[in-house]
């Protein structure tokens, strides 16, 4: 397993700003993955956060509006730019181990935009 | 997009019931995962298939993986009320990385 730990737990923030959610992990992971879960839904990916390289972002997401950092084998941060109320949502960060799929999650961070 | 619809969406029961969840998808997958999670937490996973047709128990949870490797099943027995929460199945389909979750199925038990 692993101990995942992410920063803010939640916040509230004004359209038009940023906001930068901190992912740590207590031990070296390959796969670090960024995910949206809106109110009531299931989980999307955002995209996957390379060490060393740019992030591989799914359909629908870009780099201007979520930039990713992962500057070593146990750190990413996701930024949600320009933020608008339809970003609030909860944004989950998960390692992946085994080679089988099998993902960790952080906790989460609640946003609202207001 | 490829897709990983479960049913029923919403589950309400009596403690001590028996219920059952599906994961359905038009895709193979070489894994599927499935995942409760709970309010304010993340998913934590309670276990992984891989083979067609396996069938792995967690103790009152039975869960089934597809003869095809497409879709899976999810049974509890004699339910309880720390049995409530939102359980999704994932899988990357086609032994890619790329992880796709379940719609979901919001289980509530009531005591």
């Amino acid at each position: 397993s692993a101990v995942i730990s992410q920063k803010p737990s939640r916040d509230i923030c004004q359209r038009g700003t940023s906001l930068t959610i901190q992912c740590q992990v207590d031990s070296q992971v390959t796969m670090m993955f960024w995910y949206r879960q809106q109110p009531g839904q299931s989980l999307t990916l955002i995209a996957t956060a390379n060490q060393g390289s740019e992030a591989t972002y799914e359909s629908g997401f870009v780099i201007d509006k979520f930039p990713i950092s992962r500057p070593n084998l146990t750190f990413s941060t996701l930024t949600v730019s320009n933020m608008s109320p339809e970003d609030s949502s909860i944004y989950l960060c998960s390692v992946e181990r085994s080679g089988r799929g099998e993902q960790y999650f952080g906790p989460g961070t609640r946003l609202t935009v207001t | 997009t490829q897709l990983l619809e479960q049913s029923p969406q919403f589950l309400s029961i009596q403690e001590g019931e028996n219920l059952t969840v599906y994961c359905n998808s038009s895709s193979v997958f070489s894994s599927l995962q499935w995942y409760r999670q709970e309010p304010g937490e993340g998913p934590v996973l309670l276990v992984t298939v891989v083979t067609g047709g396996e069938v792995k128990k967690l103790k009152r949870l039975t869960f089934q993986f597809g003869d095809a490797r497409k879709d899976s099943s999810l049974h509890i027995t004699a339910a309880q009320p720390g049995d409530t929460g939102l359980y999704l199945c994932a899988g990357a389909p086609g032994g890619t990385y790329k992880y796709i979750f379940g719609t979901g199925t919001r289980l509530k038990v009531l005591a």
